[in-house]
């Protein structure tokens, strides 16, 4: 089944530690987006890519970075510059860029110890 | 940058009745989309309406557009237990990103 594959649903990290968060798709989507969701409020873009080896930020990008060395993946790295890091991060892929459907996969979340 | 706005935070009902929430919006849109969270998972993609439709339809969903009011509904007719979950709409205010309101938390009673 085609889908979106995130990976590790939970995971904990201590102050000062960079994380990275994996994201891959099958559905030979061009776009992919990393988005994250605190309680009570909507999401927000962290950063989203059209196309492979290229990448742009989003609102919040602060403190995070990223990668798309092919088509299928779009890691997230959480670094130590991320004063508030804890939250669940989603990963989403679309047809082509722009406000088309999104589809998405289920979810990180990450807890500073 | 937020622009949709759903309205109420929270609705509880019986199982069996329907429900219906509400999204605002700030600046013109060219699509307007609805979709459905459960507890501690993804997002899943309920329906998409474009600025020159008025109403659309996807079994138990109605989804209507009042473009002039800057305001759309989802309702859920017949409602399920299964139908628990959180429900968000998401506007397209630039060329490259949604724009999601903080969505409503839809409980069904059994």
């Amino acid at each position: 089944d085609g889908g979106i594959t995130q990976s590790p649903k939970y995971l904990f990290r201590k102050e000062g530690q960079n994380v990275t968060l994996s994201c891959e798709q099958n559905l030979n989507h061009d776009a992919m987006y990393w988005y994250r969701q605190d309680p009570g409020q909507g999401l927000r873009l962290i950063y989203y890519s059209q196309i492979v080896n290229d990448f742009q930020k989003g609102d919040i990008a602060e403190g995070y970075s990223v990668s798309r060395e092919k088509k299928e993946s779009f890691p997230l790295t959480v670094t130590s510059a991320q004063k508030n890091p804890t939250a669940f991060y989603l990963c989403a892929s679309s047809r082509q860029g722009g406000t088309g459907e999104l589809f998405f996969g289920e979810g990180s979340r990450l807890t500073v110890l | 940058s937020q622009q949709g706005e759903e309205d109420p935070q929270a609705l509880s009902i019986q199982e069996g009745e329907n429900a219906t929430m509400n999204c605002s919006y700030k600046t013109s849109i060219n699509n307007l989309q609805w979709y459905r969270q459960n507890s501690g998972r993804g997002l899943v993609h309920l329906i998409l309406i474009r600025s020159n439709e008025r109403e659309k339809h996807s079994g138990r969903l109605r989804v209507t557009l009042d473009t002039s009011k800057k305001s759309s509904s989802l309702l859920i007719t017949a409602s399920r237990a299964a139908d628990t979950a959180s429900y968000f709409c998401a506007t397209d205010e630039s060329n490259y990103q949604l724009i999601w309101g903080a969505g409503t938390k839809l409980i069904i009673k059994p």
